[in-house]
């Protein structure tokens, strides 16, 4: 069975420190591995796919990058409006995505 | 434009009621989903349908049905709630089944008393 674990579960920064998200994973056949970005109240938002290991995908302060057994999301120098909760998840072969249970994010100013 | 819009917003509800949860996309995708978020954030799959056709269907209780009377639709129908059903639920779509770009309502949170 697909397993995703996230790390820490919540991480509280100052603004412009930055730091890294862990999202370890167990799965048959990795198709792909992705990152969401969830608002409080709201939906998750898709952020970034990674295929293979070695590739590392990147958006404003955000960069995302893939082992053969986790993934790493770097942020750096955050603010305030990163604060979210972030979502990591798998697909195996022709299957269903399995979720991690998130980091919650807090940037103080 | 809401891509994908979910109604109502808030549900509060006594046990051994029954609610239903609508759910719409205007993005022309295929496939829908039904994603049950418990308070810890896990985000766990009920249901697919792709063209209103039933693709996955996990180890939900009867109690949930799921109905799509077209593809930009799909409901959901909870009987006989119970204290355990209280949590964040989203409809997604994605342009076909399996297919990992999710695009998420804004989700429906569904109280238990």
């Amino acid at each position: 069975e697909d397993q995703v674990t996230q790390s820490p579960e919540a991480l509280r920064l100052q603004e412009g420190e930055s730091s890294s998200l862990n999202c370890s994973y167990t799965v048959s056949g990795l198709r792909g591995l992705f990152w969401y970005r969830q608002d409080p109240g709201k939906g998750p938002e898709f952020l970034f796919t990674l295929y293979s290991a070695g590739e590392e995908k990147e958006k404003e302060r955000l960069k995302a990058t893939l082992t053969k057994k986790e993934s790493f999301l770097h942020i750096t120098a955050p603010k305030p409006e990163d604060s979210a909760t972030y979502l990591c998840a798998v697909q195996a072969s022709g299957s269903r995505l399995t979720f991690g249970e998130g980091t919650q994010l807090t940037v103080n100013p | 434009d809401t891509a994908v819009s979910q109604t109502p917003k808030y549900l509060v509800t006594q046990m051994g009621n029954d609610k239903s949860i609508k759910c719409e996309q205007n993005l022309g995708h295929d496939t829908m989903y039904w994603y049950k978020q418990d308070s810890k954030k896990f985000l766990k799959i009920m249901f697919s349908y792709n063209n209103k056709e039933l693709i996955i269907n996990e180890t939900v209780p009867n109690r949930f049905s799921p109905k799509s009377p077209d593809k930009a639709h799909l409901n959901l129908h909870i009987n006989s709630l119970e204290l355990g059903d209280s949590a964040v639920y989203f409809c997604a779509s994605s342009p076909r089944t399996h297919d990992p770009f999710l695009f998420f309502g804004p989700g429906t949170r569904l109280t238990v008393l």
